[in-house]
């Protein structure tokens, strides 16, 4: 049969603007998070990660926070240049050694 | 330096016909993972290794999957017999035992296209 493929949601932002990348996660028990950005044609790349006793990390324009509560967490991108336009994943570590992930959004940024 | 190395980038075959994917990871790092990614499924672990030993496999489709590293400067991932409903980017990724569990890096990828 035809296989329909995902259609990504989409964030587009003019260069220079902050942008904010959310994801829900399922899994109360999660202890530890990360983003990955993936650019066309390559692998995903180690953004920023947090742990569940964090609810705010900071890097280098980069900010992830963390609510429990809701079980959201969303990655903000400073001044967000042509070179941020991929693919982000938010991934999520349940029991044992193994990250589930996100299906992504894409970036564009707009010049 | 070198990051994680895979081969083939690109490979198209029939089915029934076996492939075979390789991977070098960085050097000095302890573990090693194979995922696929599709658009349907997104990105999924099929097996991971470390210091060479096989520690779960429970991600691995089927018997027609099978992973092996005889060193710690290579694994190889093999599809006997592949089947269309296999065609996916395959990623290694390898990761240093001192860093954070999330911190793997990545290949750029196998792409397999199953005729």
């Amino acid at each position: 049969g035809e296989s329909v493929g995902l259609h990504l949601p989409t964030l587009s932002v003019q260069e220079g603007d902050n942008s904010i990348i959310n994801c829900a996660y399922s899994n109360s028990a999660s202890d530890y998070f990360i983003w990955y950005k993936q650019e066309s044609g390559k692998g995903p790349q180690f953004i920023i990660d947090i742990r569940s006793n964090m609810d705010k990390r900071q890097g280098q324009r980069v900010t992830v926070l963390l609510n429990k509560t809701v079980k959201h967490l969303s990655l903000q991108i400073a001044a967000t240049q042509p070179g941020d336009s991929a693919v982000y994943f938010c991934a999520e570590k349940g029991g044992g050694n193994k990250l589930t992930f996100g299906t992504g959004t894409q970036l564009k940024v707009e010049l | 330096d070198a990051g994680v190395i895979q081969s083939p980038r690109h490979e198209v075959t029939e089915m029934g016909q076996e492939v075979t994917l390789r991977c070098k990871p960085i050097s000095g790092h302890d573990y090693l993972f194979w995922y696929r990614q599709t658009m349907m499924r997104g990105l999924e672990l099929l097996i991971y290794f470390n210091n060479n030993v096989p520690i779960d496999d429970s991600g691995m489709p089927e018997d027609r999957f099978s992973a092996k590293m005889p060193n710690a400067s290579f694994s190889t991932l093999k599809i006997q017999p592949s089947e269309p409903r296999d065609s996916a980017v395959y990623f290694c990724a390898s990761k240093h035992r001192d860093r954070s569990f999330g911190e793997l890096f990545f290949g750029e990828g196998s792409r397999l296209t199953v005729l």
